[in-house]
């Protein structure tokens, strides 16, 4: 149950798009299409902003996405704004009925 | 409104124990999975346990088996989570949430309380 790997900070100016990667391996990110990402500011409980991979739950702005390509995920924020500043988690299912997060990014709107 | 509000939160001893508490409003609590997660201070994200809608299927990551008790009330739409032989590094706070964190459909992981925080120290 090693958490996946994501860079620990990322950054773009105001208009710019961003991607975030979360690597894993065959037993949870490469092995099943429910990978999930999480958007958390400080202090505050984290947000789904996409599940099975490239699903957005209904009020998450489409600038959010998600894709995936064999054992990483990626969750892209184009056009970004000051509040998309924040802290992002991926998760996925991994083997055996367990669930792992990322390592978590940092995300700075310059 | 969905609401999940947690509580039973505070400083504990090692060895010590706690029952923390999750109190769901504003849906059908026994349609749902539910899961605990927990985030150390300036730390990341941790899944701990989810439990199935009637409680048949539990799971818990490695480092709390055998101390941590996932359980729920459907009747009282209350998520538990009883913790035994507390050690330092349980030291989080504690977040309630709807659904697993990664999984298929809708009511996955969408709702989350503020959180409690738990402190193991002497």
């Amino acid at each position: 149950q090693s958490a996946l790997t994501q860079p620990p900070s990322a950054s773009g100016s105001p208009g710019q798009s961003v991607t975030i990667s979360c690597t894993g391996t065959s037993s949870d990110v490469g092995g099943y299409n429910y990978v999930s990402w999480y958007q958390q500011h400080p202090g505050k409980a984290p947000k789904l902003m996409i599940y099975e991979v490239n699903k957005r739950p209904s009020g998450v702005p489409d600038r959010f996405s998600g894709s995936k390509s064999g054992n990483t995920a990626s969750l892209t924020v184009s056009g970004l704004q000051a509040e998309d500043e924040a802290d992002y988690y991926c998760s996925s299912y991994a083997i055996s009925n367990n669930y792992v997060f990322g390592t978590g990014t940092r995300v700075t709107v310059l | 409104e969905v609401q999940l509000v947690e509580s039973g939160g505070g400083l504990v001893q090692p060895g010590g124990s706690l029952r923390l508490s999750c109190a769901a409003s504003g849906f059908t609590f026994n349609n749902y999975w539910m899961s605990w997660v927990r985030q150390a201070p300036g730390k990341g994200l941790e899944w701990v346990a989810t439990i199935k809608q009637d409680g048949s299927e539990k799971y818990y990551v490695d480092s709390v088996k055998g101390r941590f008790t996932i359980s729920r009330d459907n009747a009282g739409n209350s998520l538990f989570l009883q913790m035994n032989s507390l050690r330092a590094e349980d030291t989080a706070v504690y977040y309630c949430a709807r659904g697993r964190i990664a999984a298929a459909g809708r009511g996955e992981g969408d709702y989350w309380g503020q959180g409690t925080l738990v402190t193991v120290s002497s």
